[in-house]
């Protein structure tokens, strides 16, 4: 099945920092999603990106399919954005979205 | 109005008995999910249904049985738990099985506590 690694684990920012989150696939995905997990656990989806770039205010995500890799951007950085980073990919046959383990991110005042 | 609401939130509960959570959402999707996220946070597929169909069934113990009365709603029945049980359960759902242009969209998850 597809693997899902994700980096760095940690992240520690000064508010107003900027910093890139890596998510890389073992194979080919036509389904890659971002989400994020705030600190009292709701999981919020942030990009549905197979391919190509997409922006939503101060975050944005690039996918490389090709390359197996998705980044999420994330500029000047605010305490809300603390919490958990998770990135999942699939493939149409199996329907399965696979979770990466997640970048634990803390932007500090 | 909530987009995907699941019950209970919370849940403690002996070894040995059995319980459900419910899930439902009011987005008119396809497709329904069941997630378990452990308490390192990482989250797993436990089954999906799609129109009521079962598509994904992973493998979990034949304890836990989900149900989908209809499109909207998909709950999830645990049999004899066990103390490995504990965890966040959540629901999700998408406009189809393949995430659908908007991917998914999750509940606020339930804290399963088997003492």
């Amino acid at each position: 099945g597809i693997q899902v690694e994700q980096s760095p684990p940690d992240l520690i920012l000064q508010e107003g920092a900027n910093s890139t989150l890596r998510c890389n696939f073992s194979d080919s995905v036509n389904n890659l999603q971002w989400f994020h997990q705030n600190p009292w656990g709701q999981l919020i989806n942030l990009f549905y990106i197979p391919s190509g770039t997409k922006q939503n205010g101060r975050l944005s995500a690039t996918t490389v399919a090709t390359e197996r890799y998705s980044l999420l951007y994330i500029s000047s950085s605010q305490t809300t954005d603390s919490g958990v980073y998770f990135c999942a990919a699939g493939r149409d046959s199996s329907y399965k979205l696979i979770f990466g383990s997640g970048t634990r991110l803390l932007v500090r005042p | 109005d909530t987009a995907v609401s699941q019950t209970p939130k919370y849940l403690v509960t002996q070894m040995g008995n059995d319980k459900s959570i419910k899930c439902e959402q009011n987005l008119g999707h396809d497709t329904m999910y069941w997630y378990k996220q452990d308490s390192k946070k990482f989250l797993k597929i436990m089954f999906s249904y799609n129109n009521k169909e079962l598509i994904i069934n992973e493998t979990v113990p034949n304890r836990f049985s989900p149900k989908s009365p209809d499109k909207a709603h998909l709950n999830l029945h645990i049999n004899s738990l066990e103390l490995g049980d504990s965890a966040v359960y959540f629901c999700a759902s998408s406009r189809s099985p393949t995430g659908g242009n908007y991917g998914y969209t999750f509940g606020s998850g339930t804290r399963l506590t088997v003492v």
